[in-house]
């Protein structure tokens, strides 16, 4: 069955750190990939999301992803944090397995900011 | 313009009675997803309308559950004869066409006491 495992439930990072958040998927073929932002109170926000093409992937507000096939992972990561990142990151693939319109997220990781 | 409205925000009930959840999907939208996500956890996928019709409800987790979006527009989340289980947030989203991105709504919270 098509899975995701973001291995990390809660990370605090200083304002100005460098950001990594892990993502990893099980899944019979290349899926779509995608990270959403949820914050409190808030909808679910899509930072970015990769189909095809050049594996490292540009979103908003300064994130980015990289896919590697060879390890099953699609990391996101920010150079610099801000303090109005904090929030909880999701983790959501789909794709031929179970239908490309149903998203099959990872449990979340909940991102702190200390200033 | 408007984004995924959901209404109520938050609706509170008692074990056994019937619930209604309504999703207002962005104009124009033709797919229409409804989630749920339980506390801690990322959402889960519960059902997916491309028009009127459930395009796949392999989601809904048994009999009591049913969705409709009969003008292929608003749809409505029905739960019959709620269990404290069913307590969870319910988010709607929806998409232009199939397999484009999906927006997200902010969600029900439901809570059965």
């Amino acid at each position: 069955a098509q899975s995701v495992t973001q291995p990390d439930i809660h990370i605090t990072v200083s304002e100005g750190a460098s950001l990594e958040l892990r993502c990893n998927y099980s899944y019979g073929a290349t899926p779509y990939l995608f990270w959403y932002v949820q914050s409190p109170g808030q909808g679910l926000q899509l930072l970015l999301k990769y189909f095809s093409g050049d594996t490292l992937v540009q979103g908003i507000k300064g994130f980015e992803a990289e896919f590697k096939r060879s390890q099953s992972s699609f990391n996101l990561r920010k150079p610099s944090v801000h303090w109005s990142d904090a929030a909880e990151y999701f983790c959501a693939v789909a794709g031929p397995s179970g239908g490309y319109n149903k998203l099959i997220f990872g449990a979340g990781t909940r991102l702190a900011v200390h200033p | 313009g408007a984004g995924v409205s959901q209404t109520p925000s938050n609706k509170v009930t008692e074990k056994g009675k019937y619930v209604e959840l309504r999703c207002d999907p962005i104009s124009g939208h033709t797919a229409l997803y409804w989630y749920r996500q339980s506390l801690g956890q990322g959402p889960e996928f519960l059902i997916y309308f491309q028009g009127t019709g459930a395009a796949d409800d392999s989601g809904l987790p048994n009999d009591r559950f049913f969705a409709v979006r009969p003008e292929g527009s608003v749809s409505t989340l029905k739960i019959q004869r709620t269990e404290r289980g069913d307590s969870a947030v319910y988010l709607c989203a929806s998409s232009l066409a199939p397999q484009e991105t999906q927006y997200f709504g902010p969600g029900t919270r439901l809570l059965v006491l």
